[in-house]
């Protein structure tokens, strides 16, 4: 089965300063997409940012930037400029390409945002 | 057009007592997923339906837990003599059909389900 780690249980960054996320996984399958969530206290689940395995460029938007290493099955976040909305837990996710349509879930990072 | 729709969004059962989650998907959405978030944990996948069928239940508990996606109306999670170990949060997401392969899944603001 597809296992999804995440070794950073909470982190903190100064605001306007950049913090990296990790993120690892583990699978047999050379398709797949991988994914950052976002929850903030409000607990909506919110899609920050995906990545296809297939692509060799990193997904960006805005802000939030990745550091997809598909040999090391590695999958960061870089979150930049970090502003106190950046507060919340991430959740990195894996899904199959084909076959199973669920997500894999890490057990999150809660990030701190210090003013 | 509106999002993934749960309720209710809290919901408070005596043990031995049944649970009934909703979930209607976002509109032109026809598959549905369940996950369960235990209080510190990640979100785990329990079942996904498309209407009127149970597609995975890989992760449902094998007593006690049903769900349903009827041809009208949202999808039901039913949860029959709660137990305390019952309590978390139950997040419901849907996606489009699957013609490719971007079938990413958007998700509702959960139901926080409390067994006293």
């Amino acid at each position: 089965a597809q296992t999804v780690t995440q070794s950073q249980p909470e982190m903190s960054v100064q605001e306007a300063e950049t913090v990296t996320l990790s993120c690892t996984y583990d699978t047999s399958e050379s398709d797949y997409y991988l994914f950052w969530y976002k929850q903030p206290p409000s607990r909506q689940m919110i899609l920050v940012i995906r990545q296809e395995a297939y692509k060799q460029q990193n997904a960006t938007e805005n802000r939030f930037s990745v550091n997809f290493q598909k040999a090391a099955k590695s999958f960061s976040l870089k979150i930049s400029d970090s502003q106190l909305g950046d507060a919340a837990m991430y959740f990195c996710a894996y899904r199959d390409q084909t076959g199973a349509n669920n997500l894999f879930f890490g057990t999150g990072t809660r990030l701190t945002v210090i003013p | 057009n509106a999002g993934v729709m749960q309720n209710p969004r809290h919901l408070v059962r005596r043990r031995g007592q049944e649970a009934r989650l909703r979930c209607s998907p976002m509109k032109g959405h026809s598959h549905v997923y369940w996950y369960r978030q235990l209080p510190e944990e990640g979100l785990k996948f329990m079942v996904y339906l498309q209407k009127e069928n149970i597609i995975d239940e890989s992760g449902m508990p094998k007593e006690r837990f049903s769900a349903e996606f009827p041809k009208e109306g949202p999808s039901i999670l039913r949860i029959q003599q709660v137990v305390r170990g019952d309590s978390a949060a139950y997040f419901c997401a849907s996606s489009p059909p699957s013609f490719g392969t971007h079938n990413e899944q958007f998700f509702g603001p959960g139901t926080r389900l409390t067994v006293l």
